[in-house]
């Protein structure tokens, strides 16, 4: 069954690092989606981007984020220069389109020290 | 904002039981609600989704209802087992582009 895929699973940095977290969607999909989920917390819309365009960002999704399609199967988010509190599991999803269910990967575990 | 809350945030059943989650929405407006289970330190694992236009929907041993007007979602878990332990999560989709998600339900079937 295809699943969306993340990589690193865990990424350790120093604050004030670049970091780029890695996903690939489901191959058919058209919409992705960053979210995170500080350790205890609910988890937190980042971003959707259709078409090689952000659709929707959040408040928490500030200049210090991007995200990004290089090639037809990846998908990245870059935090720029990292705080402590972007200490937080990072999740990828995918869908088909608005109507269906999103997918969601395993995650990457950012500790930022 | 659209505020989820979810009720209780844990409970523990013998295995067998009947059990309802509850998932509740400050606006009505929303554009559909998925359920998601997440077993301690891994992703989301999609269960359900809701559109708005509908008022339940069905998969195995699990039925999710929607109530609009009053905000609410349940999720029905028929003939609980072990495997069931897990955190229940529900998200209501804003315009199809996000989700907001509740603190969801720590769920443990006792053998």
């Amino acid at each position: 069954e295809p699943e969306v895929t993340q990589t690193p699973s865990h990424q350790v940095t120093q604050m004030g690092q670049e970091v780029i977290l890695r996903c690939v969607p489901i191959s058919n999909h058209l919409y992705f989606y960053w979210y995170r989920q500080i350790l205890g917390q609910k988890v937190e819309f980042l971003v959707s981007f259709y078409n090689n365009e952000i659709s929707e960002k959040s408040e928490i999704f500030d200049d210090q984020f991007s995200v990004e399609r290089p090639d037809g199967s990846n998908f990245t988010l870059k935090i720029r220069s990292t705080k402590l509190e972007d200490s937080a599991m990072y999740f990828c999803a995918s869908s088909v389109d608005t109507y269906n269910e999103q997918f969601f990967g395993p995650g990457t575990r950012l500790t930022v020290l | 904002k659209q505020e989820v809350t979810q009720i209780p945030a844990a409970l523990s059943v013998p295995e067998g039981e009947n059990l309802v989650l509850n998932c509740s929405f400050t606006d009505s407006a929303i554009y559909n609600l998925q359920w998601f289970r997440q077993d301690p330190g891994k992703g989301l694992t999609s269960l359900l989704l809701i559109q708005s236009s509908q008022r339940e929907q069905t998969s195995g041993r699990l039925n999710a209802s929607l109530d609009k007007s009053s905000g609410r979602s349940t999720l029905y878990i028929a003939a609980s087992q072990p495997g069931d332990s897990a955190t229940y999560l529900c998200a209501v989709g804003k315009n199809g582009n996000q989700f907001y998600f509740g603190t969801g339900t720590s769920l443990t079937v006792i053998p």
